[in-house]
């Protein structure tokens, strides 16, 4: 099955500094990756997405970026504002059938005024 | 709000026992997934069911099943609780193979989740 690595766990920047979270996935066959953000206490909730056939999207403030070949997705948060502090979950997902998600573990993203 | 819905808010229950888990999809999102989050595991998949049909099964253990209803709301059934079994569990509804629901492709919408604790 698949497995998704997410780094780093944890990740500090100051207002206004740029964040990027990384993520791995191990099989070939996966060609959705979704971003999903919980603040503390409250349901994930998907802020971006991309496709295999993409290399890059991006909405706002926040990007994502796919090298299928490496098999990595990262996601890029530019000028950071306190309330991006929330854990951000990394997902991928193989495009047959009834397919679900595999989930990385997380990173907690703190964003210091 | 996501419009999933989930009852009940926080569950707290002795070892050994049995609880049921309430989950109402959006309207007309037929698949209806189930996670369990711990803090040192993120989110574990479950089992997902679609159009009352069991779909795909995760890390679900033998003590926990669940079903899907013909009004499309869905159960989760732990048994035999274990302290290890304390755990924020959601479930999340989306319309199924090929939805474009939302404005992202095949999203999954999370409902509030149920706070279990095992005493």
């Amino acid at each position: 099955g698949e497995n998704v690595e997410q780094h780093p766990s944890t990740l500090s920047v100051q207002e206004g500094d740029s964040a990027v979270i990384k993520c791995t996935y191990s099989d070939s066959a996966s060609n959705y990756f979704p971003w999903y953000k919980q603040e503390l206490g409250k349901r994930p909730q998907l802020i971006i997405d991309i496709r295999s056939n993409v290399g890059e999207k991006k909405d706002q403030r926040i990007a994502v970026t796919l090298n299928k070949t490496a098999k990595h997705f990262s996601l890029h948060i530019t000028e950071t504002q306190p309330e991006d502090s929330a854990v951000y979950f990394c997902a991928a997902r193989e495009n047959s059938g009834y397919s679900t998600l595999t989930f990385g573990k997380g990173t907690m993203l703190l964003v210091s005024p | 709000d996501s419009g999933v819905t989930q009852t009940p808010k926080h569950l707290i229950t002795a070892t050994g026992q049995r609880v049921t888990l309430r989950c109402s999809p959006r309207s007309g999102d037929l698949s209806v997934y189930w996670y369990q989050q711990s803090l040192d595991q993120g989110l574990q998949f479950l089992i997902q069911y679609y159009n009352g049909e069991e779909r795909a099964k995760g890390n679900i253990l033998e003590r926990f099943s669940a079903q899907q209803f013909p009004d499309l709301h869905s159960e989760l059934n732990l048994s035999s609780l274990e302290l290890g079994d304390s755990a924020l569990y959601f479930c999340a509804s989306s319309g199924g193979q090929g939805s474009t629901s939302g404005r992202f492709y095949n999203e999954q919408f999370f409902g509030p989740g149920t706070r279990l604790t095992v005493l």
